[in-house]
Formats: structure tokens, C-alpha cells, sequence
């Protein structure tokens, strides 16, 4: 089955650009959903189909996606973007139909 | 506005069973595909099961709930269940319902979760 990778932790200083990656085998064919999971709450998607974003997210969110490597980009970071942040694809080689990073904690110092 | 609320959970002993229910509101119910996704708490989220649009006639499940847990909808009353049966102390997890967008995914739209806790 697919797997994707992510780093366990991202540090950012107020102001700053945090960079998350995903790695997976040609990841770049296929279509990188991001969410965002603050404490005791439920994820919400933050970027979908490697680069879009819902209505109501900011500007500073973006996503990108080539070869082995998709990313999640949060620009001018803000106490407010402290939280997990998912990665996901979909792929049918196994028996997880959607497949989840292990989250990337994003603390802004 | 899309609404998802979870309800069901609880405390169960191992092999006991459980309902769970997620009740929709704010879109048409019946025209997207509806997903659970769990989370152990203090680690990392897990789809377990999925249903596709329509009469949901079909149905996906990761491996270790095969056979034990059973998604449906009833698309008269903007619900989707997830019986699940013969629970397991690693079943443990907040259950997710999640809305998906385009069949393929994203989770577009999430509940707040139920708890569900597998212990004697």
C-alpha cells in the first residue's frame, strides 16, 4: 500500500515562512490534500488538489506538489497556525482507500 | 452551512458493540460520498471506512475492521452510521464523520468527533 512521509516537527518564528513536506513514490501524480488539526478539534482542509484552497482560508496557505515531494507552505506565520498539520492522498493499491501523513507539529516559537 | 455531528460513542467492553450515528445537514446528503476517519488519541488520523453517494450500495474498509464494522446511510434522514461490532481494545479513538468533496476525497467537512473507548 502507498505510504507518505512527513517530519514530526516544524519550527517558526512569528513572521517567518514554515515549509511541511510529504513525501511519497511520485507523489507528484497524484492529487495532496492538506489539513490543519488545532488541539481537541477536528481537522479542517487548508489546501486541496496539491495548490487550491477552500473559501475562507487565507492567502498565506499554499501547496505544491512535483515528483516525490508535495508541500504545505504557510507564509508570514502567525500564533494562530500552532497546530498538526495532515497530509493525505488517495490511492486504491491497498486497503487504505485514503491514505494519511503522521502529521507534522508546527510550533511557532 | 454544512453541519456533521457525531453521536454513539461511549465506554464498551472488548467484544461489545457500538453505533455509531452522524447526523448532515446544509448540503444535499444523498449526492456526496461519506467517510469515517478515526484518531488514537495523541496520534495520527486513520481512514477507516467509506460509503459512496447514492444508496450507498458501495462500501470500503480498511483491513482491521473488516468484517467487524458495517457503514450505511439513510439518506431520508441525512444520516450516516457505522455499526461496529466485536470491539477491540486498539478500536479506541476518537471516530470522525467527514464529508468528501468529490468522491476521491478531500474531507471537505468534519464533525467534532465521538469518543469511543475499548476497555474492561
Amino acid at each position: 500500500s502507498y505510504e507518505v512521509s512527513q517530519p514530526p516537527s516544524v519550527s517558526v518564528a512569528p513572521g517567518q515562512t514554515a515549509r511541511i513536506t510529504c513525501g511519497g513514490n511520485n507523489i507528484g501524480s497524484k492529487s495532496v490534500h492538506w489539513y490543519q488539526q488545532k488541539p481537541g478539534q477536528a481537522p479542517v482542509l487548508v489546501v486541496y488538489d496539491d495548490r487550491d484552497r477552500p473559501s475562507g482560508i487565507p492567502e498565506r496557505f499554499s501547496g505544491s506538489n512535483s515528483g516525490n515531494t508535495a508541500a504545505l507552505t504557510i507564509t508570514r506565520v502567525e500564533a494562530g497556525d500552532e497546530a498538526d498539520y495532515y497530509c493525505q492522498v488517495w490511492d486504491n493499491s491497498g486497503d487504505h482507500l485514503y491514505v494519511f501523513g503522521l502529521g507534522t507539529k508546527v510550533t511557532v516559537l | 452551512e454544512v453541519k456533521l455531528l457525531e453521536s454513539g460513542g461511549g465506554l464498551v467492553q472488548p467484544g461489545g458493540s457500538l453505533r455509531l450515528s452522524c447526523a448532515a445537514s446544509g448540503f444535499t446528503f444523498g449526492s456526496h460520498a461519506m467517510t469515517w476517519v478515526r484518531q488514537v488519541p495523541g496520534k495520527g488520523l486513520e481512514w477507516i471506512s467509506g460509503i459512496i453517494r447514492g444508496s450507498g450500495g458501495s462500501t470500503f474498509y480498511i483491513d482491521s475492521v473488516k468484517g467487524r464494522f458495517t457503514i450505511s446511510r439513510d439518506n431520508s434522514k441525512n444520516t450516516l452510521y457505522l455499526q461496529m461490532n466485536s470491539l477491540r481494545v486498539e478500536d479506541t479513538a476518537v471516530y470522525y464523520c467527514a464529508k468528501d468533496a468529490y468522491d476521491s476525497g478531500p474531507f471537505d467537512s468534519w464533525g467534532p468527533g465521538t469518543l469511543v473507548t475499548v476497555s474492561s
